[in-house]
């Protein structure tokens, strides 16, 4: 596609429960980075991936957060035993080898009741 | 880890006038600042970038200005219109590579018409 997919838009599930959130990145970038945005709060850096590798896993808030990215493209987000505090938008970026634009998708809303 | 510091949070201005966002940052071994603006329930989408090889950068109404020495770099945006009600994030790359974009908290931009 011309942009960043993310899905689902909108997802809202019972606490303890787990979830997965896919990112299409625009084809050929090989960055892509995920962000969560709690309401009305700035962007929070949660992993980055140059190819395949993540050579920064530091944002990611506990070890019930994972992310992995197959062929180069897409990510998927996985967060375990989702808590309230869980609840924000999900926010996925692609760009290309060198730092400059990143392109973000629309985000999945994640509502954990 | 880098440090990104925004202000102001809100900022009101009349139609017409001029609008300056600030951020300061950590590591002196940034070298690039792009600004994202994020329209309300929209994705972050960059308006404007600078490298640290250069102080100044203007695109139309919209210019930002780079102190490397001091670590800050600033937002400006000339003859303010409606359509520029937004939040507004400064970036810094960080990171081993310089590729991890780190993100300010966000300015509120109300133009009042």
């Amino acid at each position: 596609g011309a942009g960043v997919s993310q899905s689902p838009s909108n997802k809202v599930t019972e606490k303890g429960k787990d979830v997965e959130l896919r990112c299409d990145p625009i084809s050929g970038h090989t960055a892509l980075y995920w962000y969560r945005q709690r309401l009305g709060q700035g962007l929070e850096f949660l992993i980055y991936f140059q190819g395949n590798s993540a050579p920064d896993k530091s944002g990611l808030p506990s070890d019930r957060f994972s992310a992995e990215r197959t062929g180069e493209s897409v990510s998927t987000l996985t967060i375990q035993r989702t808590q309230q505090e869980d609840s924000a938008v999900y926010l996925c970026a692609s760009g290309g080898t060198n730092t400059g634009e990143l392109f973000f998708g629309e985000g999945s809303r994640l509502t954990v009741l | 880890g880098e440090n990104v510091e925004q202000h102001p949070s809100t900022l009101s201005v009349q139609e017409g006038d001029s609008a300056v966002i600030k951020c300061t940052y950590s590591d002196s071994a940034s070298n690039y600042f792009p600004w994202y603006k994020q329209e309300l329930g929209k994705r972050p989408q960059l308006i404007i970038d600078i490298r640290s090889n250069v102080g100044e950068k203007k695109d139309q109404r919209i210019a930002v200005t780079l102190n490397k020495t001091a670590k800050h770099f600033s937002l400006h945006i000339t003859e303010t219109q409606p359509e520029d009600s937004a939040v507004y994030f400064c970036a810094v790359s960080w990171g081993e590579y310089g590729n991890k974009l780190v993100f300010g908290a966000g300015t509120i931009l109300r133009v009042k018409s």
